[in-house]
């Protein structure tokens, strides 16, 4: 199984800020065939269910702000949020879809200072 | 617009079965991968199933690989998700998902004596 290890556990930014919160996976998900991440960011606020946020590791749902980014190293990820906003407060969820069993990271929750 | 309804969650006793179901509209259902998603109270997100839009091609977690059975009926539009053997720690929301960029709002399953 590949394990997705979110960091850090629960972030605390200032409005307006940039929040940065990493995810590594054991392996790789890169698919050889199209040269795509198989890794998707997922925002949860409480009593909803996930919002798919950024696909392909760096691509944006449709409607989602451009304060939302993703990138991606290696087997290493990054979901950067700008300009922090209130309605940003929420667990924020990595995962791959490269293999089965997909696989989530723990979760990292973001709070506003 | 994509909707997702879940249904069929409740309290039961362990060992017991429970059967939900995704009644989906919005889209061409039988084109996309679904899956079912859990998450425990105050847990992340855990991947339990997927089957293929033609229904012949499905996937489990080992966690209940053996005692949950997805299905579909495409012609009813609807997912599908037995659980026989029911466990404590099967208690979760359960979320339908097409294909992780659209999600339901969750049924709750208790497993307690």
């Amino acid at each position: 199984d590949i394990v997705m290890t979110q960091s850090p556990d629960s972030l605390t930014v200032s409005l307006g800020e940039r929040a940065t919160i990493n995810c590594k996976s054991s392996q790789s998900v890169l698919s050889s065939s199209n040269n795509k991440n198989y890794l998707a960011w997922y925002q949860q606020k409480p009593g909803q269910p996930p919002k798919l946020l950024i696909y392909w590791a760096s691509a944006r749902d449709s409607g989602v702000p451009d304060r939302f980014s993703g990138s991606e190293s290696g087997t290493d990820f990054t979901l950067t949020i700008n300009s922090l906003q209130t309605a940003d407060v929420a667990v924020y969820y990595c995962q791959q879809y490269y293999s089965t069993p997909i696989t989530f990271g723990q979760g990292t929750r973001l709070e506003i200072k | 617009e994509v909707q997702l309804v879940e249904a069929g969650g409740g309290l039961v006793q362990p060992g017991e079965s429970l059967r939900l179901s995704c009644a989906a509209s919005g889209f061409t259902f039988s084109s996309y991968w679904m899956h079912w998603v859990r998450q425990a109270p105050g847990k992340g997100l855990v991947w339990v199933s997927r089957i293929r839009g033609d229904g012949r091609i499905s996937n489990y977690a080992d966690s209940v690989k053996g005692r949950f059975t997805i299905s579909r009926d495409n012609a009813k539009n609807t997912l599908y998700l037995q659980m026989d053997s029911l466990r404590v720690e099967d208690t979760a929301v359960y979320y339908c998902t097409k294909d992780f960029d659209s999600w339901g709002q969750g049924t709750l399953v208790t497993v307690s004596s």
